[in-house]
């Protein structure tokens, strides 16, 4: 079974500052990808970012960045130059196994975050 | 264009009545999921359909029912509607369930009074 731990349930940072959010994650599976989606006030899921286990580098995606340890099972999201705007849920996820062979995402229990002008 | 949508956005209803939600996705994907937000924002999966066909049901109970007409459409009906079954539904495709990236519709908050 997978699991996903994000430590940090509320974050208030101030606006142009850089922002770590947590993830730490536990899997018997050899292959599996990790994401990350944000959901503002208005209730969408919105895509940031994707880090697949064999993938050597750290995944970027204009200010979004992973940082993938796959040693310490950790899949932080780094946002540089945090704006007004990031302020958000975000939800740590990993695609794996379900009972029945087949492909899921495991979603964690987010973290909040806003950004203070 | 709206790449998965949802209808309705918002449902309010009795307690013991039946009701569904309808998603369409326009990205000719494979997979298509049903996902339940609680109260908490924690976020879990429900269905998967791949083709039309039923590849994941964890543990949802019975009254609970996906139908998937074709592979761009995946429905939810639920019947018998209870308190807890308030919450926000998602759905969300992908290209074939297993590398590609989920995208999600933009939710129904289901309310059961």
């Amino acid at each position: 079974a997978q699991k996903i731990t994000q430590t940090q349930p509320g974050m208030f940072v101030q606006e142009k500052e850089a922002v770590t959010l947590d993830c730490t994650y536990d899997t018997s599976d050899q292959s599996y990808g990790l994401f990350w989606y944000k959901q503002p006030s208005s209730g969408e899921m919105i895509f940031l970012i994707y880090q697949g286990s064999y993938d050597e580098q750290n995944a970027t995606e204009g200010r979004y960045s992973l940082n993938f340890q796959k040693a310490r099972k950790s899949a932080n999201l780094v946002i540089s130059a945090s704006q007004l705007g990031d302020s958000a849920m975000y939800f740590c996820a990993m695609r794996g196994l379900s009972n029945f062979g087949n492909e899921k995402l495991t979603f964690g229990t987010g973290t909040r975050l806003t950004i203070i002008p | 264009d709206t790449a998965v949508s949802q209808t309705p956005k918002y449902l309010v209803t009795q307690m013991g009545n039946d009701k569904s939600i309808k998603c369409e996705q326009n990205l000719g994907h494979d997979t298509m999921y049903w996902y339940k937000q609680d109260s908490k924002k924690f976020l879990k999966i429900m269905f998967s359909y791949n083709n039309k066909e039923l590849i994941i049901n964890e543990t949802v109970p019975n009254r609970f029912s996906p139908k998937s007409p074709d592979k761009a459409h995946l429905n939810l009906h639920i019947n018998s509607l209870e308190l807890g079954d308030s919450a926000v539904y998602f759905c969300a495709s992908s290209q074939d369930g297993s590398q590609e990236t989920q995208y999600f519709g933009p939710g129904t908050r289901l309310l059961v009074l």
